[in-house]
């Protein structure tokens, strides 16, 4: 039981870049989170999905664009990746409202 | 503003000191809130989760948390830590009123020394 993977686990990208990250969950979970990790800032919200097919915007959505085609695959991407994005992004699935959620092993990105 | 205030952001203890990190929320109405746990380079897990009933919650590894609502508040302790439990805090909240969203905290960084 593999749980919530994430792809790929490092990258660097140059400015302007372009690169999807890939989070599959095997839990056959409804909701499923984008987050980024930051030096004192805790997680943020990137964006959601409460189901296949949906998804919305969290605490700091500008610069991604994500999409949930299937249940359990929620990918992130990175359209023009700037400097600003360099960060450590964590995946998470939930049952549904409420529950617990289970994370990702994070995709630690640099971008110079 | 932040709707999940973490007050340590870093604390520093001896090994058998109880400890204490605080949480509190801005969120009125139902709440499930919960504590998680990360050690260095892994992933976050969960330490422990209150959903409604007995306001005090036990976890894994000897962790409790207390929630008081009068007081918004959702407190971790732990009576004697270990220097394995050298870790980042986060607490966190998913409200009714903020819809689907999983809010965390800023993190504690907790460090034990034996």
């Amino acid at each position: 039981n593999a749980g919530v993977t994430q792809t790929p686990k490092f990258r660097v990208l140059k400015t302007g870049q372009s690169m999807t990250l890939l989070c599959a969950q095997d839990m056959n979970h409804e909701y499923m989170y984008w987050y980024r990790q930051d030096p004192g800032m805790g997680l943020r919200l990137i964006h959601y999905s409460v189901g296949e097919g949906t998804t919305a915007k969290g605490e700091v959505p500008d610069g991604y664009n994500v999409s949930r085609l299937k249940k359990q695959n929620f990918l992130l991407g990175l359209e023009s990746a700037a400097p600003s994005q360099t960060s450590v992004y964590f995946c998470a699935s939930t049952r549904t409202w409420g529950t617990e959620a289970f994370f990702g092993q994070g995709t630690r990105l640099t971008v110079v | 503003a932040q709707s999940v205030s973490q007050h340590n952001h870093h604390v520093i203890l001896s090994e058998a000191a109880s400890l204490e990190l605080g949480c509190n929320y801005s969120y009125g109405g139902t709440v499930n809130l919960f504590w998680y746990v990360q050690y260095p380079g892994q992933h976050l897990q969960l330490l422990l989760k209150y959903f409604s009933g007995d306001p005090l919650v036990k976890g894994i590894k000897g962790f409790e948390a207390e929630f008081i609502k009068s007081k918004f508040s959702f407190n971790l302790r732990k009576p004697s830590v270990q220097w394995s439990d050298t870790a980042e805090y986060f607490c966190a909240v998913n409200a009714r009123e903020t819809g689907n969203q999983f809010y965390f905290g800023t993190g504690t960084s907790l460090t034990v020394i034996p």
